[in-house]
């Protein structure tokens, strides 16, 4: 069974820092694109990043190029989110994501999410 | 890239069906999508893949009751016999070679 576990998520200041961490299981994790995607408060599903299988190929939304980073350690099965420079807007619960397959296959199987806060 | 345009609710009565529409942008009328459903206060969830032939890959688990199909650049998601736990809200993505997509999202109530 594929089971995508988020941790990391809190309160933090504007212009500060979080790592997010997915702990995955129930399957091949090196095998699969994986992804991070959040969700603003009362508001929709929207794409962060997301990491072939290998490590060795990432992509990122606009919104946060340059300020967020996602990388996987697939000797522990684990996805990360390093967040920078945090804005307001950044405000949402962030879920981890299994695709199908590669990068261009469809999201396959969501996390629970974990809650980031950025307020003074 | 691609742009999804979902219709932001939709409501049908409780046993009865529902047809959603998630709709691509000009110059993406072939892509792929997929369709997630989200309870109220719950995770997203994976219902099926659909290709621009109608043809549709449903997740593990997922009722008879839901189906897809295509027409042009429009994608259908259709529930019928609707259940009072198929009160979500529903979202379309797809994905192009460095970007994924999602729509809106449509809030279904059912009556």
């Amino acid at each position: 069974e594929v089971q995508l576990l988020e941790s990391g998520g809190g309160l933090v200041q504007p212009g500060g820092s979080l790592r997010l961490s997915c702990a995955a299981s129930g399957f091949t994790f090196s095998t699969y694109a994986m992804s991070w995607v959040r969700q603003a408060p009362g508001k929709g599903l929207e794409w962060v990043s997301s990491i072939s299988g290998s490590g060795g190929s990432t992509y990122c939304a606009d919104s946060v190029k340059g300020r967020f980073t996602i990388s996987t350690d697939n000797s522990k099965n684990t996805l990360y989110l390093q967040m920078n420079s945090l804005r307001a807007e950044d405000t949402a619960v962030y879920y981890c994501a299994k695709k199908v397959g590669g990068f261009a296959t469809q999201t396959h199987y969501w996390g629970q999410g974990t809650l980031v806060t950025v307020s003074s | 890239q691609p742009v999804l345009t979902q219709s932001s609710s939709a409501s049908a009565s409780l046993g009865s069906s529902v047809k959603l529409t998630c709709t691509l942008s000009s110059g993406h009328s072939n892509y792929i999508i997929a369709w997630h459903q989200q309870q109220p206060g719950k995770a997203p969830r994976y219902l099926m893949k659909l290709e621009n032939s109608g043809s549709y890959n449903k997740g593990s688990g997922i009722p008879d009751r839901f189906s897809g199909s295509s027409s042009g650049a429009d994608r259908y998601l259709s529930i019928s016999n609707l259940q009072s736990e198929d009160e979500a809200d529903y979202y379309c993505e797809t994905w192009d070679t460095n970007t994924q997509v999602f729509g809106g999202g449509t809030k279904l109530t059912v009556l």
